[in-house]
């Protein structure tokens, strides 16, 4: 699975956007971009994952850019209990596990 | 209604006792699958289940043995437990290798003393 490179920390304004990036430049054709984040002593959420289309669902939405060596995952309207660990994942196929990195803490400031 | 559970929540043993803990998953997925997080917050996956068959061993110590008796069960069991194995324990599953998500139970923190 590609390697993934999230900044350590980010700090967002309650009722505001909150654009959590993360570079995967070799990422290889055939691997999906995930996201999960990992509230405080709870298990990891997933939100969202995508191969080279922006998606959106309830919680998040996930823009990839062209060469999809980098994306952004975007909460529109973030809350005090959007503050999380959030872990973007690169893999392929097969029923081998994520691996997760360190993620990046966000806080949700009132 | 919980998808995916773990018993039990808490865990706090002697060191070099024997013990277990129970998942059991309702979501009706192919694979399941243990991780630890440690101390330092670090998820590291330990192993997966598919159909009964090991699929992942990730260089973890014999000590800790998976055991599956269904499709929707996979316990962790570790013998002689030591302090390092403090930690916290996730269960997971996923199904057709996890293309739409893994969905991960609530942890088991276990102390060893």
């Amino acid at each position: 699975d590609a390697k993934t490179t999230q900044p350590t920390s980010m700090d967002c304004a309650e009722g505001r956007a909150a654009n959590l990036p993360c570079n995967h430049s070799t990422i290889s054709g055939n691997e999906y971009v995930y996201w999960y984040r990992q509230i405080h002593s709870q298990g990891p959420q997933y939100i969202i994952h995508g191969l080279k289309n922006n998606e959106t669902n309830e919680m998040a939405s996930l823009i990839i850019t062209e060469d999809r060596k980098s994306s952004t995952l975007i909460l529109p309207h973030a809350t005090l209990r959007d503050t999380a660990v959030y872990y973007c994942i690169v893999r392929g196929g097969g029923a081998d596990g994520l691996t997760f990195g360190k993620g990046t803490h966000l806080i949700i400031q009132p | 209604d919980t998808a995916v559970s773990q018993t039990p929540k808490y865990l706090v043993t002697q060191m070099g006792n024997d013990k277990s803990i129970k998942c059991e998953q309702n979501l009706g997925h192919d694979t399941m699958y243990w991780y630890k997080q440690d101390s330092k917050k670090f998820l590291k996956i330990m192993f997966s289940y598919n159909n009964k068959e090991l699929i992942i061993n990730e260089t973890v110590p014999n000590r800790f043995s998976p055991k599956s008796p269904d499709k929707a069960h996979l316990n962790l069991h570790i013998n002689s437990l030591e302090l390092g194995d403090s930690a916290v324990y996730f269960c997971a599953s996923s199904q057709d290798g996890g293309g739409r998500g893994y969905t991960f139970g609530s942890g088991t923190r276990l102390t060893v003393v």
